[in-house]
C-alpha cells in the first residue's frame, strides 16, 4: 500500500515557466512533508518542507502547498531553470523520524 | 552544517563476497541511522534502522542475516552486504534524523554493483 504517491513519473517544462510537482498521501497521521531533489548516484538534496499546521511555505523559487483535506501537496518552482532538471521526491513523516517516500517525478526543463 | 560521510561512493564486487558500507556523522552524534536502498527509477525504500547500543530494526522482507547493520558508536553506522549476489546491486543511502535544514541528513550514497 503506497502511502505517498507521485503519480507523474515525468514532467517536461519550458525554461522560465512554472513547474508544478504533485504528491498525494493516504495516512492522516503524517504531520511533516518534505521535497528532495536527487541526481543519479547521489544522495537526496533537501529543498523545502512544510508542517501540517501550515498550508504554504516559500523559499526563494520554491513554494510548497499543503491541502490537508485533500491529502495533497505540491511543489511549485518558478521560474524553472535548466539546473532544476532532476528527480524530485516527496516524503512524509508521522513524528517518528521515519520517512515514507513517493516514487519520484523526473523533471526535465527544456531550454 | 551537519554532514554524514558515506563510503565508499561506489564499489564493484564479485558474487559471494561481502561489502561494507560506512556512514559517519561529522560534528554531531547520530544515535539513529536509517538505511535505504534505491533501485533504478524507483523510490527510496527503508531497509532498516540502526540504533547505537541496540540491535537494528529491519523492515519487513529485509534479510537481517544478509544485510548486517552495526551501530558501533555515536558517529559510526555500517551496513555489510554478505554473500552478495547480482540482485543486491543497488544504490544504498544512509540518513541521520534530527539534523540539517529538513531534520534529516543524508549520506552521498553507495553504488553497489555485484558481478
Amino acid at each position: 500500500d503506497q502511502q505517498v504517491k507521485q503519480n507523474s513519473p515525468s514532467l517536461s517544462v519550458q525554461e522560465g515557466r512554472i513547474s508544478i510537482l504533485n504528491c498525494d498521501y493516504t495516512n492522516s497521521m503524517f504531520d511533516y512533508f518534505l521535497w528532495y531533489k536527487k541526481y543519479p548516484a547521489e544522495g537526496p538534496t533537501f529543498l523545502i518542507s512544510i508542517s501540517s499546521i501550515k498550508d504554504k511555505n516559500e523559499d526563494g523559487r520554491f513554494t510548497v502547498f499543503l491541502n490537508k483535506s485533500a491529502k495533497h501537496l505540491s511543489l511549485h518552482i518558478v521560474p524553472s531553470q535548466p539546473g532544476d532538471s532532476a528527480v524530485y521526491f516527496c516524503a512524509a513523516s508521522a513524528s517518528n523520524y521515519q520517512l515514507i517516500w513517493g516514487a519520484g517525478t523526473k523533471l526535465i526543463i527544456k531550454p | 552544517g551537519a554532514v554524514v560521510s558515506q563510503h565508499p561512493s561506489w564499489v564493484i564486487c564479485k558474487s559471494g563476497t561481502s561489502v561494507k558500507i560506512e556512514c559517519r556523522s561529522l560534528d554531531f552524534q547520530a544515535t539513529t541511522m536509517f538505511w535505504y536502498r534505491q533501485f533504478p527509477k524507483q523510490s527510496l525504500m527503508l531497509m532498516a534502522t540502526s540504533n547505537e547500543g541496540s540491535k537494528a530494526t529491519y523492515e519487513q522482507g529485509v534479510e537481517k542475516d544478509k544485510f548486517l547493520i552495526n551501530h558501533a558508536s555515536l558517529t559510526l553506522s555500517t551496513l555489510t552486504v554478505t554473500s552478495a549476489h547480482p540482485e543486491d546491486s543497488s544504490f544504498y543511502i544512509c540518513s541521520a534524523p534530527g539534523q540539517g535544514g529538513s531534520g534529516y541528513t543524508f549520506g552521498s550514497g553507495t553504488r553497489l554493483t555485484v558481478v
